[in-house]
């Protein structure tokens, strides 16, 4: 079944502990990007990559790393997360930067 | 600046209802615009996407215009059922030489009751 992996699904840290989402899609796609969505504020891309070893940054990468090391994978790190990184999180991938495929979502909560 | 509005924020109709979504975008140079279906908790999946040469797609019971004069497109539902109980996003493609640059609304909230 071709779909996109994320783990975990939900996440409750401290500030300040590094922590990894991780993201996988066996549908061989080229492009990948995280999005976090909060209330009102609709889904905001953090960094995309277009290729194994491209990696770019979004609308709001600040506090975020992310790197694609092989194609299918394409972990979000935050090196050191504070409250305002609180946020439902989505890994997307796609053959093309428009159709976009949609992992089920990290739900991430730092106190 | 490129931007995405939906209205209405909310909505609530009855089982059996039709309804219609609004998009306005302000995003150049346009490319593409595609509705996506979030339920509760899941990851937004993809409804219908349109290019600037068609003004009307049908998906089912969805179906998505597309008024590129007025930048404005609706996603029309007809015959809702429970499951239609969703939120709707309107994303604007455009443009950015190879690459391309996506903008979201921040969705339509629609509840769909008995």
């Amino acid at each position: 079944e071709a779909q996109v992996t994320q783990n975990p699904r939900y996440l409750i840290t401290v500030t300040g502990k590094k922590l990894t989402v991780t993201c996988s899609q066996n549908m061989n796609h080229e492009y990948m990007s995280w999005y976090r969505q909060d209330p009102g504020l609709g889904l905001r891309q953090i960094y995309y990559s277009m290729n194994v070893e491209v990696t770019d940054k979004g609308d709001v990468p600040e506090g975020y790393k992310v790197s694609r090391k092989e194609k299918r994978n394409f972990p979000l790190i935050l090196e050191s997360p504070s409250p305002n990184q609180t946020s439902l999180y989505f890994c997307a991938s796609s053959s093309d930067p428009y159709e976009q495929y949609f992992g089920p979502g990290t739900r991430l909560t730092v106190t | 600046k490129n931007q995405v509005e939906q209205s209405p924020q909310s909505l609530i109709i009855l089982e059996g209802k039709n309804c219609t979504l609004q998009c306005n975008y302000t995003v150049s140079p346009f490319s593409n615009l595609r509705w996506y279906k979030q339920d509760t908790g899941r990851g937004p999946v993809s409804l219908t996407i349109m290019t600037f040469s068609e003004n009307t797609k049908s998906n089912g019971r969805y179906t998505a215009t597309l008024d590129a004069d007025t930048k404005q497109s609706s996603l029309h539902i007809t015959a809702s059922q429970l499951s239609d109980s969703a939120s709707y996003i309107c994303v604007v493609s455009a443009r950015a030489g190879t690459a391309s640059k996506l903008t979201f609304g921040t969705g339509t909230r629609l509840q769909v009751t008995l």
